[in-house]
């Protein structure tokens, strides 16, 4: 049973580009979370998805968008790039009956 | 504004030895407080703990949560290097299993042969 995938593994972009992560959920989970750890921190919330809808998000500027799809993946779109944005970005996937469980992570680099 | 802090940062011990990893926070509507640990990459789920006194145990980990004093502690006895990683405890906010995790920064453990 495969559990949180994410891609790509390692992402490098410069500044002012565009960047779309992608997540599929561990099988029977239906909300994808969306977390940004910069080095040295902890995870940071973005936002989450439920029904295909943001449900929650956390204190992100617009430039971070989401979107789910009906088999329950995401993806995430960070536009115009800074510096600062360059970090480790995990995606969680959870249900009613199970805490959140995290991918591996996509780590952004951005020059 | 809702707070997790963990201390210490970071630990350093030799195999065999006992440690305690600390978790306070202040948050509004707690649902559950959880622990993870991190080696290189995804953080993988220890415990989830919702009552407080109960102590929840898995081989040599175990967690206990004071809803009072606003606390959670995480003990590790027998320690082994493949203990080395960052351990990061989260608070849940309402929404059941689903609600956003608050983040301490982690203790980073280091234990040495």
């Amino acid at each position: 049973d495969a559990g949180v995938t994410q891609s790509p593994t390692h992402l490098i972009k410069t500044r002012g580009q565009q960047v779309t992560l992608r997540c599929s959920p561990k099988s029977g989970h239906d909300t994808v979370s969306w977390y940004q750890q910069a080095l040295g921190q902890g995870p940071q919330f973005i936002f989450q998805y439920y029904e295909e809808e943001e449900r929650q998000r956390g204190n992100f500027p617009d430039r971070f968008s989401g979107h789910q799809f009906p088999n329950y993946s995401s993806e995430l779109n960070v536009n115009a790039l800074l510096l600062g944005d360059s970090a480790l970005y995990l995606c969680a996937s959870s249900s009613l009956s199970e805490p959140q469980h995290f991918g591996d992570g996509t780590r952004l680099s951005i020059l | 504004e809702d707070k997790v802090v963990q201390s210490p940062l970071s630990l350093v011990v030799h195999e065999g030895d006992t440690v305690t990893l600390n978790c306070s926070y202040e948050v509004t509507n707690f649902r559950s407080l959880l622990w993870y640990k991190q080696e290189k990459k995804a953080p993988t789920f220890l415990f989830m703990l919702t009552s407080s006194g109960i102590e929840k145990k898995s081989g040599r980990l175990s967690s206990i949560l004071d809803k009072k004093e606003l606390f959670s502690i995480l003990n590790i006895t027998a320690t082994q290097t493949g203990d080395s990683a960052v351990y990061l405890c989260a608070v849940s906010l309402p929404r059941s299993n689903t609600g956003k995790l608050i983040f301490g920064q982690g203790t980073t453990l280091q234990v040495k042969p």
